[in-house]
């Protein structure tokens, strides 16, 4: 099974600034990797597929890198709704794997 | 508006079985595969299975395999996952999850609202 590793886990930050999240596979997973957006009692949100394709209705704050085994998701300048919580996720392999998720909370 | 609508909560005992629904609408049911991922209180994601509601054709994690059965009625666009042999750490959130397409429908771009699953005696 391909484990996926965030991190950081938690990050404390301020509207207006630069996110950078990682994620870490523990083989290639190529170019398969998805990054998904979830708040406090709702299911995930899409926002990159495919390593750094934006799903559709993504701002263009969002964007996504990498390939092989380091990712990174890259909020270009925080809003206030992107306060959440971070999951990456591979498709390469079986069984499909999450990220344990990175915490982007207010300073 | 295209959306998947899951049942309520439940709570079981240990040992029982429970059959969780997705209705999808806004969309050709039959298109997409339809994925099952729970996430226990405060933690992760975890990936059970899938199913192709074309074909009723289905894919699982094997921790899952023997103990979830996934189906399908097209006529209704709903998917059922039923989980068999509850434990304590099956209490979790199940979603459902659509495919997305092109491609092979492993990544999920529309969400379940979650069902929430209590395991408890």
């Amino acid at each position: 099974e391909i484990v996926l590793t965030q991190s950081p886990a938690t990050l404390s930050l301020s509207p207006g600034e630069r996110v950078t999240l990682s994620c870490r596979a523990s083989q290639s997973v190529s170019s398969y990797l998805a990054w998904y957006q979830q708040k406090p009692g709702q299911g995930p949100r899409l926002l990159i597929y495919d390593a750094s394709k934006r799903a559709t209705g993504i701002p263009a704050r969002f964007s996504g890198s990498g390939s092989g085994t380091d990712f990174t998701l890259t909020i270009s300048s925080l809003e206030p709704e992107d306060f959440a919580v971070y999951y990456c996720q591979q498709r390469s392999n079986w069984p499909l794997t999450f990220g344990g998720g990175t915490k982007v909370e207010i300073k | 508006q295209v959306q998947l609508v899951q049942s309520g909560a439940e709570v079981k005992e240990p040992g029982a079985s429970v059959k969780v629904s997705c209705k999808a609408s806004g969309y050709t049911f039959t298109d997409f595969w339809m994925h099952w991922v729970r996430q226990a209180p405060g933690q992760g994601f975890e990936w059970m299975g899938r199913i192709n509601p074309n074909s009723g054709g289905t894919n699982f994690a094997q921790k899952f395999q023997g103990r979830v059965t996934l189906t399908r009625d097209t006529s209704m666009s709903t998917a059922y996952m039923e989980l068999s042999s509850l434990k304590t750490d099956d209490t979790a959130v199940y979603y459902c999850a659509r495919g997305i397409t092109p491609g092979d429908g492993n990544t999920f771009d529309l969400w379940g609202q979650g069902a929430m699953v209590t395991v408890s005696s």
